[in-house]
């Protein structure tokens, strides 16, 4: 049982390029959700989704687009990528509204330059 | 609006010294409150949660945290630090609808002989 994998681990990107995050959990989770871990400022939720087909927005959304065309994966795209994205990004999924914990995945380091 | 706040953003003990990490939270509805260990690139794993049952809660590694209310505190403690505490810890609380977690800042807990 995998638990939740995200991909690529690692990425260097120069500003104005794009690319994917895939997250997938292989849990039948039904809640799955995006963030980003900064230094001193833990970690702040980018978007989320409570089912397949549905996305809503975090607290920082801006520059992101997300997809949840299967139940399984989760994609974060950068459509334009600036350095300010440098982060470590992190996807968490949850089953349904009785269960609270999370389940993270190891996260992709991204650095833009 | 529910957030919490980590007091010290970097503690140090010696190996089998009390282990405490401050949370305070604040939170217009009963809280549900988290804390959350990340060891080095790795993603993050749940050690307990305080769902409105007891308000002592006891976690995975021999940790505990107390929920007191008239403090609007979740301290989390460990009686005999070990080298293999050495991490750093997040505490959260659930915000709004869809269970998403806001997290605090985090705290890097160092143990040395």
């Amino acid at each position: 049982n995998a638990g939740v994998t995200q991909t690529p681990k690692f990425r260097v990107l120069k500003t104005g390029q794009c690319m994917t995050l895939l997250c997938a959990q292989d849990m039948n989770h039904e809640y799955m959700y995006w963030y980003r871990q900064d230094p001193g400022m833990g970690l702040r939720l980018i978007h989320y989704s409570v089912g397949e087909g549905t996305t809503a927005k975090g607290e920082v959304p801006d520059g992101y687009n997300v997809s949840r065309l299967k139940k399984q994966n989760f994609l974060l795209g950068l459509e334009s990528a600036a350095p300010s994205q440098t982060s470590v990004y992190f996807c968490a999924s949850r089953a349904g509204r009785s269960n609270y914990g999370y389940t993270f995945g190891s996260g992709t380091r991204l650095t833009v330059v | 609006a529910q957030s919490v706040t980590q007091l010290g953003s970097h503690v140090s003990v010696s190996e089998g010294a009390l282990v405490l990490l401050r949370c305070n939270y604040s939170s217009s509805v009963p809280p549900y409150l988290f804390w959350y260990v990340q060891y080095p690139n790795q993603g993050l794993q749940l050690l307990l949660k305080y769902t409105s049952a007891a308000t002592l809660v006891k976690g995975i590694n021999g940790f505990e945290a107390e929920f007191k209310k008239s403090e609007t505190s979740f301290h989390l403690t460990k009686p005999s630090a070990h080298m293999s505490d050495a991490a750093e810890y997040f505490c959260a609380v659930k915000a709004g609808g869809y269970n998403k977690l806001i997290f605090g800042a985090g705290t890097r807990l160092a143990v040395h002989p």
